[in-house]
This record gives structure tokens, C-alpha cells and sequence, in this order.
């Protein structure tokens, strides 16, 4: 069964500064690999998806990730937060080959100072 | 883009009753649809999944007799928390896969509904 872990429960940052959220994943084939951000009393907004291809991933609100097979990772970054990326931020992998369920890691919540 | 919508967002019901939560795809056809819990601060927890015109397949420890998933239709999937308790209250959420192949591989998610039994 497929598996995802976020080290990082909370992560405070200034504004301006630079982010990387952590996501290694655990799963017996190729990953699809997704990011997601959530607001508090929100859903879930896409912020990018890696299928196969190129391993650096963009994706909107000036995010980009990399996939590392070697390192079973799919790290997420943002080189200037703005205050409004203060959310949870989850990590998810995909399995075609266990119904396409998304199973998600347990979160990370990141704050912005000013 | 594709839009998922969630009704109702938030919803008070006394214990003993029984709630229902819909959600719909506004713009795609929807062939599977899962539905999670998420609790204060945690991640999300698949409950089921459900595809259109048969039963949903609910995950380990998931009673499928409390929580009814039916979905009829391409664009409409049910959640029916049946004889609500309050440890039933929880953020519930869904999402909406398209039936397009490997390079539209998304899932698109409601905004959750906020259940409080009293």
C-alpha cells in the first residue's frame, strides 16, 4: 500500500523568504504525485501534478516541485512567500493500481510572519 | 476548469438524525467519486469510494450502514450520515475524478461540509 509523510508539521517563515515543504512517498510503481493547499474551513486546491516527464513540476501561485525517484521525494517550493500562502499544504500520492485513491500525507502548516 | 460543488458547507443536526451531503460536478462527467473526514488539524482520511451506477467501496473501519454513498448520476454523488452522533462530527469532503486517461489524472475537490451533531 502506498504511504506519504510530511516531517514537517509547522514551518514558520518570513515574508520574502523562501519555502520547501517536504514529501517523501512510499509506493511499489511509478507515483503520480500531487500537491495540494488548503485554507482553514476550505477544500483542497491543486497546486501542480507530476505524471512522468520533466521532474520539476510548476505549478501556479509560483510553486515548483521535483521529483526524486532516488529519494522517494516530491519536495515543494516557493522562492518568495507572500503572506497569503500562510495554509496547510498537503503532499498526496495516486495509485492507478488501488482504484485511483489519493492518499494524503498528514500535512504541513506553514505561517508567514511579516 | 473543472468545479466540484458541495452543499450544504455547514450543517447543525441533533443526534439521532440523519444528514445528507451532495456533491456535484458542475462541468465534467464525474465516473468516480471519493469521499474523505478530516478532523480539527489532521489530515484527510478516505471514508469511500464511489463509482457511478454501483456500490461505493468503503475503506477499512468505514460502517457503510451510517454512511450511505450513492451516486446515481455522472455529475452527482450522496453522503447520508444516518442516526448522526456527535463523534460524528467532521469536516467531510469530497472529490471528483474525470473520466479522461492518464493525462488528466486530477481530482478536483468540493469546499467541505461541516457537520456539528448536538
Amino acid at each position: 500500500a502506498q504511504s506519504v509523510t510530511q516531517p514537517d508539521i509547522h514551518i514558520t517563515v518570513s515574508e520574502g523568504a523562501s519555502l520547501e515543504l517536504r514529501c517523501n512517498y512510499s509506493y511499489g510503481a511509478t507515483p503520480y504525485l500531487f500537491w495540494y493547499v488548503q485554507s482553514p474551513g476550505q477544500g483542497l486546491q491543486l497546486l501542480l501534478k507530476y505524471f512522468s516527464g520533466d521532474t520539476l513540476v510548476q505549478g501556479i501561485k509560483g510553486f515548483e516541485a521535483e521529483f526524486k525517484r532516488s529519494q522517494s521525494s516530491f519536495n515543494l517550493r516557493k522562492p518568495s512567500v507572500h503572506w497569503s500562502d500562510a495554509a496547510e499544504y498537503f503532499c498526496a500520492v495516486g495509485a492507478p493500481a488501488a482504484g485511483n485513491k489519493l492518499t494524503f500525507g498528514g500535512g504541513t502548516r506553514v505561517l508567514v510572519k511579516p | 476548469g473543472a468545479v466540484v460543488s458541495q452543499h450544504p458547507s455547514r450543517v447543525i443536526c441533533k443526534s439521532g438524525t440523519s444528514v445528507k451531503i451532495e456533491c456535484r460536478s458542475l462541468d465534467f462527467q464525474a465516473t468516480t467519486m471519493f469521499w474523505y473526514r478530516q478532523f480539527p488539524k489532521q489530515s484527510l482520511m478516505l471514508m469511500a469510494t464511489s463509482n457511478e451506477g454501483s456500490k461505493a467501496t468503503y475503506e477499512q473501519g468505514v460502517e457503510k450502514d451510517k454512511f450511505l454513498i450513492n451516486h446515481a448520476s455522472l455529475t452527482l454523488s450522496t453522503l447520508t450520515v444516518t442516526s448522526a452522533h456527535p463523534e460524528d462530527s467532521s469536516f467531510y469532503i469530497c472529490s471528483a475524478r474525470s473520466s479522461g486517461g492518464d493525462a488528466d489524472y486530477g481530482y478536483t475537490f468540493g469546499s467541505g461540509t461541516r457537520l456539528t451533531v448536538v
